[in-house]
């Protein structure tokens, strides 16, 4: 498997339920990242949780990191229709600088 | 105003030709990047330039040559395109250099069919 790979390759809910994804990776990293890919346009970054960080918040998203498992989760609460995207995880691997490793992502469907 | 432009949106192509994506930011960023997403969704770095200087050139065919007049703008010219070459290709940029501790910001993408 690669570096930063996303669990489960897709999803599909209701609107108003949590979705929860998961991003599994190797090496040591200094950081974790997440975006959004919606279909057809460019990736958005999410958030940013620094190898030294548990949990952080930003609106309906939480994002967890444990070092220890080498797993990060991204949580969206109260999900919206709007939500319907892809969400891929980046790692930055300790072999190779300060480069960026993406996940192949998660695809969220949300159902209105 | 859009921060991460690229053109053309859509490019098909026959084999064996020559095209060129263009990609500009407003941002002030010093840092472009050229990633190519395949059709799994997987998405790899392919170069980077830091104010005009390659930083990074990952394994990718010379046929690939990026090209950076100012650090605005990054431009990715492909001689004698091939089948595996379609993908869609997405410029982004960075403030500073150094993508693990920066989010970067990315253009909308441009599609490439090779025929």
């Amino acid at each position: 498997s690669q570096q930063g790979e996303e669990d489960p390759q897709a999803l599909s809910i209701q609107e108003g339920e949590n979705a929860t994804m998961n991003c599994s990776y190797k090496t040591s990293i200094n950081n974790l990242q997440w975006y959004r890919q919606n279909s057809g346009r460019g990736l958005v970054h999410l958030i940013l949780i620094r190898s030294n960080e548990r949990e952080k918040h930003s609106g309906r998203l939480r994002v967890t990191l444990d070092t220890s498992k080498k797993s990060s989760s991204l949580l969206i609460t109260a999900s919206r229709a709007a939500d319907t995207a892809s969400y891929f995880c980046a790692t930055d691997e300790e072999s190779s600088g300060d480069k960026l490793t993406f996940g192949t992502g998660t695809r969220l469907a949300v159902r209105p | 105003d859009t921060a991460v432009s690229q053109t053309p949106k859509y490019l098909v192509t026959q084999m064996g030709n020559d095209k060129s994506i263009k990609c500009e930011q407003n941002l002030g960023h010093d840092t472009m990047y050229w990633y190519k997403q395949d059709s799994k969704k997987f998405l790899k770095i392919m170069f980077s330039y830091n104010n005009k200087e390659l930083i990074i050139n990952e394994t990718v065919p010379n046929r690939f040559s990026p090209k950076s007049p100012d650090k605005a703008h990054l431009n990715l010219h492909i001689n004698s395109l091939e089948l595996g070459d379609s993908a869609v290709y997405f410029c982004a940029s960075s403030l500073l250099r150094g993508q693990a501790n920066e989010k970067l910001f990315f253009g909308s993408g441009t599609q490439l069919s090779v025929l």
